[in-house]
């Protein structure tokens, strides 16, 4: 069975300039995170979708990053404009409705602002 | 965001020893997990722990909850060179926030052949 599947792995783009991340859960998986994680930290949840819905984005910072999951899907993630303290890795996983211990997470897209 | 209290932040041991690392908080969880995260990767689950008090065991590793739901533990038997990388505690909430993971800065673990 596939894991979840981030592209892209590396993105290297210059402040002020936008960037997207894409995600594809693990098959069935109802329930989609995206997560930010700073060097020598760990992660930090962003934003919960339940199939299409984002049902938590109170860690998003809505100024200049945004989401969607039109299908019940795959997912995007965006930034606009980018900021040098955007520099970090992003993480997408999934889990089963109501199986929220039981994240799988992809291997993240690290993110360069210069 | 709220961050659990992780230690020891890194570990330099000899492949056979044993490790051991803890995590604490000042809010209760309902789960306690443990992850692993190689260079370049998502954290991958080891073990997860239910109960206060429990203490499971998932080949080498074993990890316990602690009896006041505000901390945890993970011991590595018989390190191997494979054991190289950041291992993550994270607390599971409960109510309105039961999905939400609370993660510990990690503790870097390197075993010297």
């Amino acid at each position: 069975e596939a894991g979840v599947v981030q592209s892209p792995r590396y993105k290297i783009i210059e402040k002020k300039q936008p960037v997207a991340f894409w995600c594809n859960p693990i098959s069935g998986h109802n329930t989609l995170y995206w997560y930010l994680q700073n060097l020598g930290q760990g992660p930090e949840l962003l934003i919960r979708y339940e199939n299409e819905e984002a049902v938590d984005d109170s860690q998003l910072p809505k100024d200049r990053f945004s989401a969607e999951r039109l299908k019940g899907v795959d997912s995007t993630l965006k930034i606009q404009p980018a900021e040098l303290g955007d520099s970090a890795v992003y993480l997408c996983a999934s889990s089963l409705s109501g199986t929220y211990n039981e994240q799988f997470f992809g291997p993240g897209t690290r993110l360069t602002v210069l | 965001g709220q961050q659990l209290n992780q230690s020891p932040q890194s570990m330099f041991i000899q492949e056979g020893e044993d490790v051991s690392m803890n995590c604490t908080s000042s809010s209760i969880f309902n789960t306690w997990l443990w992850y692993k995260q190689d260079p370049g990767e998502g954290p991958v689950l080891l073990i997860a722990l239910y109960k206060a008090g429990e203490l499971t065991s998932n080949g080498r590793l074993t990890a316990q909850f602690g009896i006041t739901r505000k901390d945890s533990f993970l011991n590595i038997s018989a390190s191997i060179p494979s054991d190289v990388g950041i291992y993550f505690c994270a607390g599971q909430g409960s109510g309105g926030s039961n999905y939400k993971l609370t993660f510990g800065k990690g503790t870097l673990l390197t075993v010297n052949p």
